[in-house]
């Protein structure tokens, strides 16, 4: 099984609302990715998580909050968020993170749009 | 410059072509490459990946990488019209350590396939 699940699909927030992502993974895999990705871009990473510490920050806004509570589960705090963080917002695993052979399988992302 | 370089398209083939994908790097620590395809509204599928020169072939698809030229390939022969989607590629640098969660996309080439 190489599925990564992301929930919700879509979510619609105010400037001032406080959301959540959430990323999930059973291929026991020990590193995840939380990417951002406009229309017609590529994706650009935002945060890494191996071995449930976070080993990457790519200088990303504070008002989005990355937390790991297990080798399985990534979420995503969203809190005071601009128009213009309205993107698809995707999650990848990968094995460890830690070796140049690591392959990233994505989820299907969730779609923020932000009012 | 942008580290990756790789043609947008849009690139529109009759059903049975066979299409070239190309992109172009300057960063010679890059030692790992991928080709990732996109559904649209969907997260990216790995397709292939390749760490030496020469070619890999899988089925339809076949990934070919210089480095002496800083240009990697992705050919798809007999192409269908489920070939139809966004293909990325990616590169990650033998930087060791965490910096190889850190994958550098190109900016992607929209493919369209007719029957």
């Amino acid at each position: 099984d190489t599925e990564v699940t992301q929930t919700p699909k879509h979510l619609v927030m105010g400037m001032t609302n406080k959301k959540s992502l959430k990323c999930e993974q059973h291929m026991g895999h020990r590193a995840m990715y939380w990417y951002k990705q406009k229309a017609k871009k590529p994706p650009e990473l935002m945060f890494v998580y191996s071995y449930e510490k976070l080993s990457i920050n790519e200088s990303v806004p504070s008002r989005f909050s990355p937390e790991c509570p297990n080798s399985s589960l990534l979420n995503l705090h969203l809190h005071a968020l601009q128009p213009e963080d309205s993107a698809l917002y995707l999650c990848a695993s990968s094995y460890s993170g830690l070796s140049p052979t690591d392959t990233q399988y994505f989820g299907p992302g969730t779609r923020l749009t932000v009012l | 410059q942008k580290e990756v370089e790789q043609d947008p398209g849009p690139l529109s083939v009759p059903e049975g072509a066979i299409v070239s994908l190309n992109c172009t790097y300057s960063n010679s620590a890059f030692q790992y490459f991928m080709w990732y395809r996109q559904y649209s509204r969907k997260g990216p599928e790995l397709l292939m990946y390749t760490y030496s020169s020469g070619n890999k072939e899988d089925g339809r698809f076949t990934a070919q990488v210089d480095k002496s030229s800083k240009y990697i390939s992705l050919f798809i022969r007999d192409s269908q019209p489920s070939d139809s989607a966004t293909y990325l590629c990616a590169m990650s640098a033998n930087a060791g350590g965490t910096s190889y969660g850190k994958l550098t996309f190109g900016q992607g080439t929209i493919l369209t396939v007719h029957p």
